[in-house]
């Protein structure tokens, strides 16, 4: 299948910083790009869906303010997390899909630990 | 609107048993279907998917899951598990909304093995 590059695995950043996580499709375009949030021992919550050019679609309640994204190229896509605060602690995952790839699946990162202390 | 219910949070066979794993869900349309399993601090593994045709679809690492419309699910099996079988799994719903598909994800069912 598809390959999802997710780059930091973990990290921990001091509280009123920014981060930055990058999600790379190694072989293949991906038009499109999800970020997930998923607190410790739930499931995974969809935060926003990102088009390559375009603006992308939070979901309700998610501050695109604060989880900026950034979907400049067919296989980057970059979440920042602005002024991070230790309630923004979680994990969190990308996937991205592309129009060559099978209907409605998506191949997803390996996550992004974040810490924020 | 769409959903997807896992109803049973933990739960706890011993080694070589069988195991059934249950997704119920609730879509507009006719779903594509996934079960993934994620170990600890770690991301997801695709473990099979049902788009369409056949209702019972294999998977990796010996899993199985039957589509079944009447009853709006798509329970996971494996007839032998390992003790390397346990992790969280998650049953997902997706479908295709103009040029991006969006993966609805259940609460998760997280697998104990009893040596």
């Amino acid at each position: 299948g598809a390959v999802v590059s997710q780059h930091p695995s973990r990290v921990i950043c001091k509280s009123g910083t920014s981060v930055k996580i990058e999600c790379r499709s190694l072989d293949f375009q991906a038009t499109t790009m999800f970020w997930y949030r998923q607190f410790p021992k739930q499931s995974l919550m969809l935060m926003a869906t990102s088009n390559e050019g375009s603006k992308a679609t939070y979901e309700q309640g998610v501050e695109k303010d604060k989880f900026l994204i950034n979907h400049a190229s067919l296989t980057l896509s970059t979440l920042t997390v602005t002024s991070a605060h230790p309630e923004d602690s979680s994990f969190y995952i990308c996937s991205a899909e592309g129009q060559s790839t099978f209907t409605a699946e998506a191949f997803f990162g390996q996550g992004t630990r974040l810490t924020v202390v | 609107a769409q959903s997807v219910t896992q109803p049973d949070i933990h739960i706890t066979v011993s080694e070589g048993a069988s195991l059934e794993l249950r997704c119920n869900y609730s879509y507009g349309a006719t779903p594509y279907l996934f079960w993934y399993v994620q170990s600890p601090g770690q991301g997801l593994q695709l473990l099979l998917k049902y788009f369409s045709g056949d209702t019972l679809v294999q998977g990796i690492k010996g899993f199985e899951a039957e589509f079944k419309r009447s009853q709006s699910s798509f329970n996971l099996r494996k007839p032998s598990v390992h003790w390397s079988d346990a992790a969280e799994y998650f049953c997902a719903v997706g479908g295709r909304a103009s040029s991006a598909s969006k993966i609805i994800f259940g609460s998760g069912t997280r697998l104990s093995i009893r040596p």
